[in-house]
């Protein structure tokens, strides 16, 4: 599976909107991109899922430029409520198993 | 509707005791997969079950088990407990477990081992 790189942490001010990069250089064919949400001693929560150009849901946007070798989660407006951290994950759009490899995340801090 | 659901929340064992977790999946979701997340790290993965059959193990040793009950229920056993176990130990359920299933996650059973 491919490697993602995140920034480790980040900070933005109530109302702003925050963008999240992530890198994987070796994305391959069949990856496809998810973005999980997780507070503290809670579960991860699924925010949203792309393979290329961009989607978009209630919660937030993601962009993937054509090469698919990054994407940005972009979170409009943020709220104290939005601190988090934020995993980037990649995956077999074609597998058969569910497996997800996380990385460390970004921290985001949202400062009122 | 009832999310992923997870017992005990906490539970402090000594080192070389057992543990014994448990997960309920959302209503309709036939897999269950478990992770570990030491503080200040990414969850990791450790086991998927589907229809009661493994599907996937992550780097774990031996002495974490898992398995699926008819019912889609499923139990995760630690042995021979050490200090490193101490972890959060999350579940999460999805419909098929295949590579595009959203994976929904229930709190989590911290679990200490002094």
């Amino acid at each position: 599976l491919a490697k993602t790189t995140q920034p480790i942490s980040m900070d933005s001010y109530e109302g702003q909107e925050v963008n999240i990069t992530c890198s994987h250089n070796n994305i391959a064919t069949n990856d496809y991109i998810t973005w999980y949400q997780q507070f503290p001693s809670q579960g991860p929560r699924f925010i949203i899922q792309g393979y290329k150009t961009k989607v978009t849901n209630e919660v937030a946007s993601l962009f993937i430029p054509a090469d698919r070798k990054s994407s940005t989660l972009s979170l409009p407006r943020v709220s104290l409520s939005d601190t988090a951290v934020y995993y980037c994950l990649v995956g077999d759009k074609a597998g058969n198993t569910g497996k997800l490899i996380f990385g460390q995340g970004t921290t985001l801090q949202v400062k009122p | 509707d009832a999310g992923v659901t997870q017992s005990p929340t906490h539970l402090i064992k000594t080192r070389g005791q057992h543990v014994t977790l448990r997960c309920s999946p959302i209503s309709g979701h036939k897999s269950v997969s478990w992770y570990q997340q030491v503080l200040g790290q990414g969850p990791q993965f450790i086991f998927q079950y589907y229809e009661k059959e493994e599907r996937g193990r992550g780097n774990f040793p031996d002495r974490f088990s898992a398995r699926q009950f008819p019912n889609y229920s499923s139990e995760l056993n630690v042995n021979a407990l050490l200090l490193g176990d101490s972890a959060l130990y999350l579940c999460a359920s999805s419909l098929e477990g295949s590579g595009t299933d959203t994976q929904y996650f229930g709190p989590g059973t911290r679990l200490t081992v002094l």
